[in-house]
Formats: structure tokens, sequence, C-alpha cells
């Protein structure tokens, strides 16, 4: 069975930490996104990667990075977590280019971040 | 700007028949995903319309007009496991995916 395994379901940090989401896929995607979810908005886009130690920026990637150091394996990193963080964070990994048919979206369980 | 707009939450029955309506205006289009997210879990591919007319695939179908901007997600039979929130994104001419906030479906018995 596809996976794609996001390490921490739940964390609670505080402001001005510095917090690592790890996701792994063991599908050999070339392809990887991070997302974040919030009630009332669709999925927007923070970073995404289609090759190793590459990466581009999506929609909001403020406040946050990203590292991609082995096929697998894409993190997240916010440098100094505010409330405004506070959030569901997607991992997501794909095969085909991103205009090649319907390249569907294998996605993580999610990690609930809570910033006090 | 982009923008998706599907129904916020929509209730059925059990046995019955619901359709989820999206309506989307983007610059360009390279198709339109339908996913199914149960609460707490993971996002998972239930369709993909890239041409017009209705895609059939068991209890689900999906309907795409793209001169109208518009889909839809027909779930007959309807089950208990149906509960769940569905979300409509469409790929714009960048082939970037822009995403619609989800519609919760509840189903009662």
């Amino acid at each position: 069975d596809v996976k794609v395994t996001q390490s921490s379901r739940y964390l609670v940090k505080r402001t001005g930490e510095k917090v690592f989401l790890e996701c792994v896929q063991d599908m050999d995607h070339e392809n990887m996104f991070w997302y974040r979810q919030d009630p009332g908005l669709g999925l927007r886009l923070i970073y995404f990667s289609y090759d190793v130690k590459m990466k581009e920026k999506g929609d909001i990637p403020e406040g946050y990075s990203v590292s991609r150091e082995k096929k697998e394996r894409f993190s997240l990193i916010l440098e100094s977590a505010s409330t405004n963080q506070t959030s569901m964070y997607l991992c997501a990994s794909s095969s085909q280019p991103s205009g090649s048919g319907a390249n569907v979206l294998t996605f993580g369980a999610g990690s609930r971040l809570t910033v006090l | 700007g982009q923008n998706i707009d599907q129904p916020t939450e929509m209730t059925a029955t059990e046995g019955a028949i619901v359709q989820i309506n999206c309506t989307y205006q983007t610059s360009g289009f390279n198709g339109l995903f339908w996913y199914q997210q149960h609460a707490g879990e993971a996002p998972t591919f239930l369709s993909y319309n890239v041409l017009d007319g209705l895609e059939e695939k068991g209890r689900f179908s999906s309907f795409l007009s793209r001169s109208k901007g518009y889909s839809y997600l027909l779930l007959k039979e309807l089950q208990m496991k149906d509960s769940a929130s569905y979300l409509c994104a469409v790929r714009d001419s960048n082939y970037q995916l822009i995403w619609g906030a989800g519609t919760k479906l509840i189903i009662k018995p």
C-alpha cells in the first residue's frame, strides 16, 4: 500500500520556536508538496519540489522553508513559529510531470500544529 | 483572481442520491479533480475530468462543463461511510492546483 507518512500528527509549540515537520514517501515519486489546510479555506500551497535539492515557492511561502536532501523526504521548517501558523499541514506527492494526465496527489494524514 | 466555489455543507439520507456542485473561475483550465477527506484523515483521489461530460466510477460520478465553469460530483446509494468532506480542485494554465474550501457531507440514517 503506497504511503506518505508525516512523522508528527499533533504538535504544540511556543511562539518563536523552530519547528520541523517531516514527510516521507515510499513510492519513488519525483514531486512533493506542502500545503496548509484551514477551516473555510481551500488547501494553500506553501512549497513544492520536483527533484532532490530543488524547491519552488508556492502561494504562501512566507515564514516557511523546506529541505529535500533525499528523494523520499521533504521537510517543512518554521524558523520562528507564530500563532498565525497554527494549522493543519498536509504533505503530498505525485509521480507524473505536472502537466501530464491526472497527476494524482497522494496525501499524508496531516500534522496539526498549535502555536501558543 | 482565481476562485473555486462549492457549498460549505450538505445533508442527505442513507440510500439516497446527492449532487455536490463546484463552480470555478481560473486562469486557464487543465483538468478538474475531486478528492474525499474523512475527518482527521488524508484526502484521497476520487475523480479527474478534463473533457466535458460524465465520468462514472461505481457509485460516484463526476460531470464537467468547461464552457460553464461547472462540475458536480454525484453520489448514489449513499452509505454512512460517505460522510466526509469533498474537495474540488482545478489545475490552471500554470498547471497549479486551485482548491475549493470543501463541502462537508453529512449522511443521516
